[in-house]
């Protein structure tokens, strides 16, 4: 089947870093990827579409110039989080839909200090 | 209102026991619907899809009603393993997914 592999599993930083998240599909070509936010307690929140060779789409209420997606091949998307904040610490994690139905990543649980 | 509303719970149920999930959704354009599990801290996984003519899989019976925009989950004979917080999804345009919060299972012995 496919598989999205996510990485880094965990992160801590400090306030005011940037943290690269990246989303490789290891056996298909991942033309889209979601990118989801999870807080405790509450659901999967999506937060932007990317799309292989253009500009992702943003839902409404997510700074596009805070989370930086990149989508410049086939295996491969990244959501940078720019100059982190506490309340930016959630479980970040992204999806691709495929033949089989949609294949998640395993999750980034990221924590500012 | 919540696109997606479950109750959150927790149900804590026996080992052996018939636990009933419900959840409604708000778009009536939704095209695809959905049932995963999510374990703690872990990435959801799809537990199953879920048909208007009603579909089931092992212990798992899901249920769709269209016109009241309402779907169900059933699980008979609960496991220990059965423990998680299941997630109703409902697939809109676009092949975008939206969650429910999920409604939280244990099971105990």
């Amino acid at each position: 089947g496919a598989v999205v592999s996510q990485h880094p599993s965990w992160v801590i930083c400090k306030s005011g870093t940037s943290v690269k998240i990246e989303c490789r599909s290891l056996d298909f070509q991942a033309t889209t990827m979601f990118w989801y936010r999870q807080f405790p307690k509450q659901s999967l929140m999506l937060m932007a579409t990317s799309n292989e060779g253009s500009k992702a789409t943003y839902e409404q209420g997510v700074e596009k110039d805070k989370f930086l997606i990149n989508h410049a091949s086939l295996t491969l998307s990244t959501l940078t989080v720019t100059s982190a904040h506490p309340e930016d610490s959630s479980f970040y994690i992204c999806s691709a839909p495929t033949n089989y139905g949609y294949t998640f990543g395993s999750g980034t649980r990221l924590t500012v200090v | 209102r919540k696109e997606v509303e479950q109750d959150p719970g927790p149900f804590n149920v026996p080992e052996g026991a018939t636990v009933a999930f419900n959840c409604t959704y708000s778009n009536s354009a939704s095209q695809s619907f959905f049932w995963y599990r999510q374990d703690c801290r872990k990435e959801p996984k799809l537990l199953m899809s879920v048909y208007s003519s009603g579909n089931e899989d092992g212990r798992f019976t899901a249920q769709l009603n269209r016109a009241s925009q309402y779907i169900s989950l059933l699980i008979r004979d609960s496991k220990l393993s059965d423990s998680a917080t299941y997630l109703c999804v409902v697939g809109e345009y676009g092949n975008k997914l939206v969650f429910g919060a999920g409604t939280i299972l244990r099971v105990k012995s």
